[in-house]
């Protein structure tokens, strides 16, 4: 089956902390890849997506590879900020109708 | 840009009611999507379309009923609520485009059973 599994949260960071948020999946066949940030108070946005094996995604300072070797998808960011303050969903899509598959979210803190 | 509109932000029922959640969006999108979002859960399917009068069961279709009679808007349907459908309710599009076929969602509806 299709299924994705992100590291638990929260995450607590200091402001310019470099940030990893780990994303691994289990798919049939070549999915796509996608991060989704939810600000509180809202609903998903799109942050980044990768369509085949070696994509970089990018984004307002994020950056995720799509691993083939590692079924991994792991979500960086080289220095965050308050801002970045949010809940991050990791997904794939997959299978008939283009359906999709989140992970249940990590939440990162991040403090001045 | 996309623009997905959930007709209510906070809804207050009381068990038993029947809740009507509406969505809407204006991009000619073919596939419309609702996912119920809980803590510790993330995102779990309901019910999808991809076509006007199609729907298909999600993940968790159990209590819940869709419809869809124009291509623009997508309805969900309590039957009868109970405390347990206390939940933020997203809805989402997508349109078959390749290159263009990630999901778009509303601001999200948080409804409270009492």
């Amino acid at each position: 089956g299709n299924s994705v599994t992100q590291m638990e949260g929260p995450v607590t960071l200091s402001e310019e902390a470099f940030l990893t948020i780990n994303c691994t999946y289990t798919a049939t066949g070549y999915p796509s890849l996608f991060w989704y940030v939810q600000y509180p108070g809202e609903g998903l946005q799109l942050l980044l997506k990768a369509t085949k094996a070696d994509d970089k995604g990018s984004n307002k300072g994020f950056e995720a590879t799509y691993r083939k070797e590692t079924t991994s998808f792991h979500l960086e960011k080289g220095s965050v900020q308050v801002s970045d303050s949010a809940v991050y969903f990791c997904a794939l899509r997959r299978g008939n109708f283009n359906k999709f598959y989140f992970g249940s979210g990590t939440k990162l803190n991040v403090k001045p | 840009d996309v623009k997905v509109t959930q007709s209510s932000r906070y809804l207050v029922k009381r068990t038993g009611e029947k809740v009507f959640l509406e969505c809407v969006q204006d991009m000619d999108h073919e596939n419309m999507f609702w996912y119920r979002q809980d803590p510790g859960l993330g995102l779990r399917l309901i019910y999808f379309s991809y076509d006007v009068k199609m729907k298909e069961k999600g993940d968790i279709p159990e209590g819940y009923s869709v419809s869809r009679e124009k291509k623009e808007r997508f309805s969900l349907i309590l039957e009868s609520a109970s405390t347990n459908q206390t939940s933020m309710y997203l809805c989402a599009s997508s349109s078959d485009i390749a290159g263009a076929n990630v999901l778009t969602f509303g601001a999200g509806s948080r409804l409270t059973v009492l």
